[in-house]
């Protein structure tokens, strides 16, 4: 396994910017999620796709945000007109049908 | 819903001392239980996990942990601590109830710094 990958590690944009973030799961993992952790807490869930299905959203996830996973291989987290409060790590994780997830590196987002 | 209390925000200990970093939860149906731990601007790896069977889980880096369903609990232990572990632990649930969202509830995160 060559682990789950996130790209970029690192973001910093200027409020009000689109960004877009890659996740890359583990090859034949069908299952792949989205979290959000903010400093000094535990990540929270966002969103949980099988396949290319999206199945469940957080409301945490607000209307600027946005995932995809058109093939069901890998996938897209969107956040349109950023706030300073969406600073924050996104962590994407996958799985094989089983409950332990694997996580990436996450990517840092830092709204300015 | 579930929900996940790590009852220490931070433990300080001195190596080669044991720790046990402490965890309840609430549910209202059958969960899986997990430990990961992150280090500084990383993701999270995988400690150990309880699934069925034997209450007592054994991971890796000599972690363990026991489930006890009547107090609620998953507690992670390790007889002697080293340097290397000082990092961010968090506990988890996800729910075992059929489904095919193993969605994981967090909590806080015990910050474990392990001091010569």
């Amino acid at each position: 396994d060559t682990g789950v990958s996130q790209d970029p590690r690192h973001k910093i944009t200027k409020r009000g910017q689109n960004v877009t973030f890659r996740c890359d799961p583990i090859s034949e993992h069908n299952r792949l999620y989205w979290y959000r952790q903010t400093l000094g807490q535990g990540p929270e869930f966002l969103t949980y796709f099988q396949n290319e299905a999206q199945l469940e959203k957080s409301r945490l996830l607000s209307d600027r945000f946005s995932a995809e996973r058109p093939k069901g291989s890998f996938s897209t987290l969107e956040i349109q007109r950023t706030e300073q409060g969406d600073s924050a790590m996104y962590l994407c994780a996958s799985s094989r049908g089983l409950p332990e997830a694997f996580f990436g590196q996450g990517t840092r987002l830092t709204v300015v | 819903a579930q929900s996940v209390t790590q009852l220490d925000s931070q433990v300080p200990v001195f190596e080669e001392a044991p720790v046990e970093l402490r965890c309840n939860y609430s549910s209202s149906v059958s969960v899986y239980l997990f430990w990961y731990v992150q280090y500084p601007n990383q993701g999270l790896q995988l400690l150990l996990k309880y699934l069925s069977g034997s209450t007592l889980v054994k991971g890796i880096n000599g972690f363990e942990a026991e489930f006890n369903k009547s107090q609620t609990s998953f507690h992670l232990r390790k007889p002697s601590v080293h340097i290397s572990d000082t990092a961010e632990y968090f506990c988890a649930v996800s729910p075992n109830s059929g489904g095919s969202n193993y969605k994981l509830t967090f909590g806080k995160g015990t910050l474990l710094t392990v001091n010569p």
